[in-house]
């Protein structure tokens, strides 16, 4: 069975520096999604991305953050001077389509511990 | 926006007893109800969902009943096992929407099952 995968699985950074986490989503799905869960907490949404562009984002998702798919198969996300509050564990997810197979499917997520 | 409020925060049964968890939701356009299961240092899993044109929906042990009115949704796990052991999220959403449907999660309930 096909599944989202992301990398790396752990990230160890300074506060200031620039991270990377990439997923590679379910190849013929349409709609991709960044969640967060810092520990303990309950898991929450970041931004949902469809045809080359974001289409929805929280108030987590502030300048520091960015999203791109660089090519057929990658989904990145990015933020740029990351903070001691960012440490959580990051998931990828992705959804065939909105009418009516919804299920959205979770990668094993990126830990990032900032220090 | 959505809210989604989760109880019991810990559920702790003996095996073969039933687990109950409860979610209410704000939204009464939400419409998509999933249930994820999150075992230690994992992706969460779909487990069951429910959508809004359906009271309620089983699969083998699992069930899960929705109250549109009250606004309110619940997971029944029958014949509890030790495997059943994990932390469970409900989530809501509005679908199908053009973009993508970004999943509203409750805080979770860690469920112990003892043997």
């Amino acid at each position: 069975e096909p599944e989202v995968t992301q990398t790396p699985s752990h990230q160890v950074t300074q506060m200031g520096q620039e991270v990377i986490l990439r997923c590679v989503p379910i190849s013929n799905h349409l709609y991709f999604y960044w969640y967060r869960q810092i520990l303990g907490q309950k898991v929450e949404f970041l931004v949902s991305f469809y045809n080359n562009e974001i289409s929805e984002k929280s108030e987590i998702f502030d300048d520091q953050f960015s999203v791109e798919r660089p090519d057929g198969s990658n989904f990145t996300l990015k933020i740029r001077s990351t903070k001691l509050e960012d440490s959580a564990m990051y998931f990828c997810a992705s959804s065939l389509d909105g009418t009516g197979r919804d299920t959205q499917y979770f990668g094993p997520g990126t830990r990032l511990t900032v220090l | 926006g959505e809210n989604v409020e989760q109880h019991p925060s810990t559920l702790s049964v003996q095996e073969g007893d039933s687990a109950v968890i409860k979610c209410t939701y704000s939204d009464s356009a939400s419409n998509y109800f999933p249930w994820y299961k999150q075992e230690l240092g994992k992706r969460p899993q779909l487990i069951i969902d429910i959508r809004s044109n359906v009271g309620e929906k089983k699969d083998q042990r699992i069930a899960v009943t929705l109250n549109k009115t009250a606004k309110h949704f619940s997971l029944h796990i029958t014949e509890t096992q030790p495997e059943d052991s994990a932390v469970y999220f409900c989530a809501a959403s509005i679908v199908p929407m053009e973009y993508g449907n970004k999943l509203v999660f409750g805080a979770g309930t860690i469920l112990r099952v003892k043997s």
